[in-house]
């Protein structure tokens, strides 16, 4: 069985600050990870991917692989409000297996 | 535009009913998914299709139907063989297969079904 582990939260940020939000997963071979933001009653929305170790950076997103610790994690700076949502890790090839999510609130 | 469309966005059923939910795609993808959310829960899948006339079943496939006539489109059928349906479902597609494993999945907007 395909694990992907997320903290639920939530994960409670001031504004303009760096909010961390992590994931681990089970399977040793897995190659593709992705991040999805999804708002409440909405639909998740794909934010980053990556598929080789190290950082991958896109404006204030910045997603780290490190498949050594089986461990990718999503960097957000300066933290807005509308950062607010849930923040689904997702792993693996052709059938990714999501996480649960973590819930992010940015307070002003 | 180019996207997934689910319909309709909210559906009412009574015990004992069938429902089919719709999911078009006008992405040229071939692979298409559906899953359940719960709750606080992630995301859990039903069924997934890598090709016209062809699906698999997913980890909760038990009283659920698709099929996959058309490239566009990959209807669920929530039969009343399902004991707990209500839920916010999404359809998903991706390049598939000719993607190879970096296949980046995009969603519909969800139908959220309730049973009465």
């Amino acid at each position: 069985q395909k694990e992907v582990e997320q903290n639920s939260g939530p994960l409670s940020v001031p504004e303009g600050a760096i909010a961390s939000l992590n994931c681990t997963y089970s399977d040793r071979g897995s190659q593709s990870f992705f991040w999805y933001r999804q708002y409440s009653g909405k639909s998740p929305e794909l934010i980053m991917f990556i598929y080789s170790n190290g950082d991958k950076e896109d404006g204030r997103f910045t997603a780290q692989l490190n498949k050594a610790s089986q461990y990718v994690s999503l960097l957000i700076r300066d933290s807005q409000p509308s950062d607010s949502a849930t923040y689904l890790c997702a792993v693996g090839s052709y059938i990714p297996t999501f996480g649960r999510g973590t819930s992010l609130i940015v307070h002003p | 535009d180019g996207g997934i469309t689910q319909s309709p966005k909210y559906l009412f059923r009574k015990e004992g009913q069938n429902v089919t939910l719709s999911c078009e795609q006008n992405l040229n993808h071939d692979a298409m998914y559906w899953y359940r959310q719960d709750p606080g829960q992630g995301l859990r899948l039903i069924y997934y299709s890598q090709i016209v006339n062809d699906f698999q079943k997913g980890d909760i496939a038990e009283g659920y139907s698709v099929s996959r006539e058309k490239k566009e489109s990959f209807p669920l059928t929530v039969t009343s063989a399902q004991k707990n349906p209500t839920a916010f479902y999404l359809c998903a597609s991706s390049i598939g297969a000719s993607g190879g494993p970096y296949n980046e999945q995009f969603f519909g907007p969800g139908t959220r079904l309730t049973v009465l």
